[in-house]
């Protein structure tokens, strides 16, 4: 079993629509992160969470360190926003990131 | 511009070759780690220098081998490749050697091995 788990794999949504991406882990963490890779190929980090909840624009990402799950979510879509969403946690025991392996989203107009 | 860069964007060469890929950190950060994206895979961790020294290393090949400079820009030089070394290589930054200012991702150097 992968120690950090993403679901779904792929997803396909109309644009305007709340997408939720999500994200559990089994190990202990300092910190989880949300980046999104674009079809050319860059990363571009988005969230670092360490608690609770943070806001950037229409992305919102939530972390319960009880149940170990974070979640990723867009609100009002746009093809834009078509993209792997990755999420990574750093140990608390040696501070390197574990990778989930990403989840495809694509948002037709 | 994330701040990292890494050059050559592109690189296609044949099977037993060597090459090397060079990333230059953002300005102020120590810490440089290399991955390695293979065709739909996830991210693999190769290995991690801060500060000129080796800090932790992942799963990298013997074949692999890697250093940081006193300017704090780093090589990645991969000998007698193979077809499966095909991939996309990024390059991470971080000011600390533990990431907990969080990472800045260069945009990768895609390696085609013929």
């Amino acid at each position: 079993k992968n120690e950090v788990e993403q679901s779904p794999q792929n997803l396909t949504a109309q644009e305007g629509e709340f997408i939720t991406i999500n994200c559990s882990y089994s190990v202990g963490i300092s910190a989880l992160h949300w980046l999104q890779q674009h079809p050319g190929g860059g990363i571009v980090s988005l969230f670092m969470l360490s608690s609770g909840k943070k806001k950037h624009g229409r992305l919102i990402a939530t972390i319960n360190i009880q149940e170990k799950h974070s979640s990723l979510h867009i609100t009002a879509s746009h093809p834009r926003d078509s993209a792997v969403y990755i999420c990574a946690v750093r140990m608390d025991s040696n501070y390197q990131l574990i990778w989930g392996a990403g989840t495809k989203l694509i948002i037709k107009p | 511009d994330s701040g990292v860069t890494q050059t050559p964007k592109h690189l296609i060469t044949a099977t037993g070759q060597r090459v090397t890929l060079r990333c230059s950190p953002r300005s102020g950060d120590l810490s440089v780690y290399w991955y390695q994206q293979s065709l739909d895979q996830g991210l693999q961790f190769l290995i991690q220098y801060y500060n000129g020294e080796e800090r932790a290393k992942g799963n990298i090949l013997e074949r692999f081998s890697a250093q940081q400079f006193p300017d704090l820009h780093s090589e990645l030089n991969l000998s007698s490749l193979e077809l499966g070394d095909s991939a996309l290589y990024f390059c991470a930054s971080s000011c600390n050697n533990r990431g907990l200012g969080g990472y800045t991702f260069g945009s990768g150097t895609r390696l085609t091995v013929v």
